[in-house]
């Protein structure tokens, strides 16, 4: 297996545009988790959906922020617009079971940088 | 609300050294404990998950040990390597239905 698959690896936008990061998870895994990390506040669950359904989002900062995940292998996080305390490493993972109940598996992240 | 805390923040040891790496949590109610690797740049990769039934896990050089009642838990690194040097988090998953990570700790391993 390939592991989570994430895209961009690396996204550099100007204040205001709309980013869209991408996220393909382990084939089987029924939880799908999207993080953020900065230097300031460490990792920090943003959302996670259990069989494509979003299950806590309370981590999710603002209505700028939205998550989707239309079907099993994709899910894509949405930041419009975008702003410059945005910039940060967003991670994807996956896990067998529902929550945190057993093993999360990490992508490589996506840096954004938002000037 | 579950916290997680990791000390030392950083620390250098000579190969070959054994070492642990320290993580206290404050809810007792944890269902896992899981400890990850990053290296700079990189994503997290996990190397063991404790269930809280268990009281320790091994992987090669790496042994983890989860303490409920005191709300700690040790990785443990065998006769340490260069390659080794990354950061380590651990994180909990408890009452709060979501992994709560600690800042981590700085590991370097000096050839």
């Amino acid at each position: 297996d390939a592991g989570v698959i994430q895209s961009p690896r690396h996204e550099v936008t100007e204040m205001g545009q709309e980013v869209t990061l991408r996220c393909k998870p382990i084939s089987g895994h029924n939880s799908l988790f999207w993080y953020r990390q900065t230097m300031m506040r460490g990792l920090e669950l943003l959302i996670y959906f259990n069989n494509n359904v979003p299950i806590d989002d309370s981590g999710m900062p603002e209505d700028r922020f939205s998550a989707k995940m239309p079907n099993a292998s994709f899910s894509t996080l949405k930041i419009q617009p975008s702003e410059p305390r945005d910039s940060a490493v967003y991670f994807c993972a996956s896990s067998p079971e529902r929550g945190g109940l057993s093993e999360q598996f990490f992508g490589p992240g996506t840096r954004l940088t938002v000037l | 609300k579950q916290e997680v805390t990791q000390i030392p923040a950083a620390l250098s040891v000579p190969e070959g050294e054994n070492l642990v790496l320290n993580c206290s949590f404050t809810d007792s109610a944890i269902y896992n404990l899981q400890w990850f690797r990053q290296d700079p740049g990189k994503g997290l990769t996990s190397l063991l998950l404790i269930q809280s039934s268990q009281r320790e896990q091994t992987s090669g050089r790496l042994n983890a040990s989860l303490d409920k009642s005191s709300g700690r838990s040790t990785l443990y690194i065998a006769a340490s390597q260069p390659g080794d040097s990354a950061t380590y988090l651990c994180a909990g998953y408890g009452s709060a239905r979501q992994l709560t990570f600690g800042s981590g700790t700085q590991l370097t391993v000096l050839p």
